[in-house]
Formats: structure tokens, sequence, C-alpha cells
């Protein structure tokens, strides 16, 4: 099946930085990866996804690489700012599964001024 | 509309003992998921519905069960509950599959097992 990996699982970045997560998958079949934010006691919610015959996709300080060739992809958050402090889970799909999602473990953000 | 709502929030339940977690969606999503979230850990897929009356397992499907009876229930059962079921549980749902469809998750169902 599939596995995603993820790095690092925390990252501090002083206000105003970027900050880049990492995740590589397995199965190169895999053709959706979408990233969600948690915040502290509180559901994941989607931020940004990306297709496999996309390179990469951006929403105003949030982006997504795809790199298929090498099986992975990436987050990028820039300015970033201490909202942006929470769990980042990346996830991979795998088409002909209906709605198997694999999560990466989670990388912590922390935004200190 | 509410969007996933499970109940209930927090439960503390004695090796053993048996409990459902309750899930619905007022959205009139035909997917719906439970997942599993260990401490530091991402998440797992527990069971998940394509449809009323119709289940399938996930990745970690041991020790519980599910029905869905409507397209807007989706309850959770454990059965004879144990200390390695301690966990936060999501309930989710989605219009079609997780292939580029957004998967709404509800705020999580903490239980702990001593």
């Amino acid at each position: 099946g599939e596995n995603v990996e993820q790095h690092p699982s925390t990252l501090s970045v002083q206000e105003g930085d970027s900050a880049v997560i990492k995740c590589t998958y397995s199965d190169s079949a895999s053709n959706y990866f979408p990233w969600y934010k948690q915040e502290l006691g509180k559901r994941p919610q989607l931020i940004i996804d990306i297709r496999s015959n996309v390179g990469e996709k951006k929403d105003q300080r949030i982006a997504v690489t795809l790199n298929k060739t090498a099986k992975h992809f990436s987050l990028h958050i820039t300015e970033t700012q201490p909202e942006d402090s929470a769990v980042y889970f990346c996830a991979a799909h795998r088409p002909g599964t209906a709605s198997k999602l694999t999560f990466g473990t989670g990388t912590r953000l922390q935004v200190t001024l | 509309n509410a969007g996933v709502t499970q109940t209930p929030k927090f439960r503390i339940l004695k090796i053993g003992q048996s409990m459902t977690l309750q899930c619905t969606q007022d959205m009139n999503h035909n997917y719906m998921y439970w997942y599993r979230q260990d401490p530091g850990m991402g998440l797992k897929l527990i069971y998940y519905s394509v449809g009323a009356g119709i289940t399938d397992k996930g990745e970690v499907p041991n020790g519980y069960n599910v029905s869905r009876s409507t397209t807007e229930d989706f309850p959770l059962r454990l059965e004879l509950a144990a200390p390695s079921q301690t966990s936060v549980y999501f309930c989710a749902s989605s219009y079609e599959g997780a292939a580029g469809n957004t998967i709404y998750f509800g705020e999580g169902s903490w239980l702990t097992v001593v």
C-alpha cells in the first residue's frame, strides 16, 4: 500500500520567514495530494491540494509543488504569521481506492514573534 | 449547515466496556469515514462508506464496527474497549471519494480507555 513520509516533524520559524514542509510517497500511481492544517484541539481542515497533472499551485501565501519523478511534494508558506502555527498533514490518494487517503505523520509548525 | 457533527466530545471508558460514537452530516455527502489520530501521529482510516448500506474496512478496523443505514448517519461501535483504543476519533464526509474532493471533518471525539 501507499506510504507517506513527512519531514520535519517540528519546525520553528520567525514571523515573516518562509516555512517548507516536505512529503514523499511510495506509490507512483497516487495522483492527488491534499494538505490539511490542524490547530490545537481542532479538526483538520483542507488548505490546499494538487493533482498529479500539475507541478505547482499557489493560493496567496501558500503554495504546493509536486515532483512526480521523485515522488515528493512540498508545502511552502511565505511571510509566516503567528496564526500559521499548527500541525500540518500531507496526504496522498491512489486511484481505484474509493477513499484511501494516506496521511503523513504531521509537522508541528511554530511561528515565533 | 452544521457540517459533520459527532458526539460525544469526550468519554472515558473502562476496559471491556462498549460504546457508540455518533456521527451525522447534513451536506448530503455520499462518502463517510472514521479516522483515529493517536498523539503525534497522522490519521488512520478505520472504516468508510460510499453510500447507505455499504461499508468497508480501512487500515485499522480491528475492534470496531460501523453501519450506514442512512446517508446522514455513520455510527462507530467499539466493542470490548481496550487501552490501545485510547485516541481521538474523527468522523468525516465528502461528496465523492477522496480524489480531489474535500473531506470535511467533525470536531473529534476524545476517548480514553482505562
